[in-house]
């Protein structure tokens, strides 16, 4: 089945804490994207990238980092935490072709910071 | 970068009645304009998407109309149901391929 995974679904952890979310896709897809998503403000992509090795700042990429050493992974790094990096994180991904294309979402990972 | 507005944030309708949510965006060379529905809980999932060099696209009661020079696009749903309730963004994705969004559109359709 064709699809977007991301681990863990639920994270509560502790301020300055390091810790990764991981994002896989069986689709082949050359861009791969993370978002956070909070109340009234729709999402707001932090990283995305384009293929392996490829990666270039979104919206608000402060306090996080991404890597692509594979084109099947994407993973989200927060070295250290804090609170207002409590949200709804997604993962997506897609093709690179003229004319656009489809974007397909992970389930999201709810993650809290005490 | 692309800026995309998106309103109204909240907009609910009567069963039967029709929705429209509307969109602007910034970068003249957005090329793909792709609507996603966020039931409570789930992921968005893509509903319809245009690309530039197509006016309106309609899918079943759902239709989506673009005008370049003005740089804005719109969602109509007719004859909606209850089941359509639920967050609708907009996006536009620019040939960089990034895409951005816009802040959502909670909708609620009364029975």
């Amino acid at each position: 089945e064709a699809q977007v995974t991301q681990n863990p679904r639920y994270l509560i952890t502790v301020t300055g804490k390091k810790l990764t979310v991981t994002c896989s896709q069986n689709m082949n897809h050359e861009y791969m994207s993370w978002y956070r998503q909070d109340p009234g403000l729709g999402l707001r992509q932090i990283y995305y990238s384009m293929n392996v090795e490829v990666t270039d700042k979104g919206d608000v990429p402060e306090g996080y980092k991404v890597s692509r050493k594979e084109k099947r992974n994407f993973p989200l790094i927060l070295e250290s935490p804090s609170p207002n990096q409590t949200s709804l994180y997604f993962c997506a991904s897609s093709f690179v072709q003229d004319g656009g294309n489809e974007q397909f979402f992970g389930p999201g990972t709810r993650l809290t910071v005490l | 970068g692309e800026n995309v507005e998106q309103h109204p944030s909240t907009l609910s309708v009567q069963e039967g009645d029709s929705a429209v949510i509307k969109c602007t965006y910034s970068d003249s060379a957005s090329n793909y304009f792709p609507w996603y529905k966020q039931e409570l809980g789930k992921r968005p999932q893509l509903i319809i998407d245009i690309r530039s060099n197509v006016g309106e696209k309609k899918d079943q009661r759902i239709a989506v109309t673009l005008n370049k020079t003005a740089k804005h696009f719109s969602l109509h749903i007719t004859e909606t149901q209850p089941e359509d309730s639920a967050v609708y963004f907009c996006a536009a994705r620019a040939n960089n391929n990034d895409m951005r969004f816009g802040a959502g559109t909670r909708l609620t359709v009364k029975p």
